[in-house]
């Protein structure tokens, strides 16, 4: 089955404890991106990658990092989460840029709290 | 201004009528527009796409597009309960994956 795989589903943890947030797509995507999503805020863009080793900054990147070493994964660093970090996490991958039809496909998040 | 508005709602319409949805953008190079649809509790889902001027019709969903004027639209007729969700609009503004999100209309259908 075509899946945008994330883990974990939830999370709990303490400020200040390094964390990392896998995303796995099978589907050969180009595009990977990493999403929050808060009440009242919307859908915000953290970081997106166009393809390995190349990534870039979304609207609301501070605090967190990403790497993007293989094609499939993409994983989401958070180097000292802060509690204004508790949101749910969206991995998304895509085989185009926006030149075709199809758009982001999204994993089924992370909701990550920060104490 | 943000890069794509869309009124939060709610929106209620009665079942088997036409809901319209609404979006504008603020960047004219912006080639690719799609709306996604989120139920509660859930991830988005893509339910239609569209990057030329005009209608684009699949099933009870018509997503329409005007460039001149920046705003593109869902038409979902025939509604029913099963609609109720959030529907968000996205608009890529670059081509190398920077894909941006309306803060989404809550969509009601009451039978």
């Amino acid at each position: 089955e075509a899946q945008v795989t994330q883990n974990p589903r939830y999370l709990i943890t303490v400020t200040g404890k390094k964390l990392t947030v896998t995303c796995s797509q099978n589907m050969n995507h180009e595009y990977m991106s990493w999403y929050r999503q808060d009440p009242g805020l919307g859908l915000r863009q953290i970081y997106y990658s166009m393809n390995v080793e190349v990534t870039d900054k979304g609207d609301v990147p501070e605090g967190y990092k990403v790497s993007r070493k293989e094609k499939r994964n993409f994983p989401l660093i958070l180097e000292s989460p802060s509690p204004n970090q508790t949101s749910l996490y969206f991995c998304a991958s895509s085989s185009d840029s926006g030149q075709g039809n199809y758009g982001y496909t999204f994993g089924s998040g992370t909701r990550l709290t920060v104490v | 201004q943000k890069e794509v508005e869309q009124n939060s709602g709610p929106l209620s319409v009665p079942e088997g009528a036409i809901a319209s949805l609404n979006c504008t953008y603020s960047d004219r190079v912006s080639q690719s527009f799609f709306w996604y649809r989120q139920y509660s509790g859930k991830s988005p889902e893509l339910i239609m796409s569209i990057y030329s001027n005009g209608d684009k019709e699949d099933g009870r969903f018509t997503a329409q597009l005007n460039k001149a004027s920046q705003y593109v639209s869902l038409l979902i007729r025939d509604s029913q309960p099963s609609d109720s969700a959030t529907y968000l609009c996205a608009v890529y503004v670059d081509s190398y994956g920077k894909l941006t999100f309306g803060q989404g209309t809550i969509l009601t259908v009451h039978p």
